[in-house]
């Protein structure tokens, strides 16, 4: 059974760094094919991708955000952690991590974690 | 504003087929698969197709996909009150090196 659960604080203040780690179970990103996502949705709007890892260790970033992400994982631990800078209240939003097959993300999602950003 | 164009609201009564549109460009529809996924309020997405036209196991095959060019179609047929959920279409795009969304279609069954 393959789950996973994001994990990180429910708030932050604007300029702070956010965080996130998703801790997932039954895969391993080892596999060759296999990566984790990041997505987030703003309360109401659409699902917006934020960055991936893939097995080998090759990254990917949403071009709008790249300069404020950084994606690693620990295989070890079967854990991909996301870093956001610079939270604006714009970004308040839920994250949700989610298994990605190489050509979309299937259906191995997190529950998502709302995180808002608030002084 | 998302990359894939959807529209951002479809409705229909119990029994009657609908059709949501998903329109993109040659370098995510036109060049590699469509995923749709199905989301309730509150509630992670769900996958409903993949690599354009495949059910995963369980979901009903009042549920279709097809893709032309540089679009897609998710067919629900059969309506019923539990389809009235958000659909959102995904694609990658081969230009930003990964996935892309659609704005979210608001299905709501009369």
């Amino acid at each position: 059974q393959v789950t996973l659960e994001e994990s990180g604080p429910t708030q932050v203040k604007p300029t702070q760094t956010l965080t996130l780690t998703c801790t997932f179970s039954g895969f391993s990103l080892t596999t060759s094919g296999v990566g984790v996502g990041w997505i987030r949705q703003p309360p109401g709007k659409a699902l917006e991708w934020l960055a991936l890892i893939y097995w080998n260790d090759d990254k990917g970033y949403s071009p709008a955000l790249k300069t404020r992400l950084t994606i690693t994982k620990d295989t070890s631990k079967n854990q991909v952690v996301l870093t956001m800078t610079n939270m604006d209240p714009v970004d308040t939003a839920t994250y949700f991590c989610a298994e990605y097959s190489g050509s979309g993300f299937n259906d191995h999602w997190g529950q998502g974690t709302l995180v808002t950003v608030s002084s | 504003q998302s990359v894939l164009t959807q529209p951002p609201s479809a409705s229909g009564t119990p029994g009657q087929r609908v059709i949501i549109s998903c329109s993109g460009s040659s370098s995510n529809i036109g060049s590699n698969f469509v995923y749709w996924y199905k989301q309730l309020p509150g509630t992670a997405p769900k996958l409903l197709l993949y690599r354009n036209d495949q059910r995963p196991f369980g979901v009903p095959d009042r549920f279709s996909g097809s893709k032309s060019g540089t679009s897609a179609s998710l067919a629900i047929s059969g309506l019923r009150p539990e389809d009235e959920a958000d659909y959102y279409c995904a694609a990658r795009d081969d230009s930003l090196s990964g996935p892309v969304f659609g704005g979210g279609t608001k299905l709501t069954v009369l």
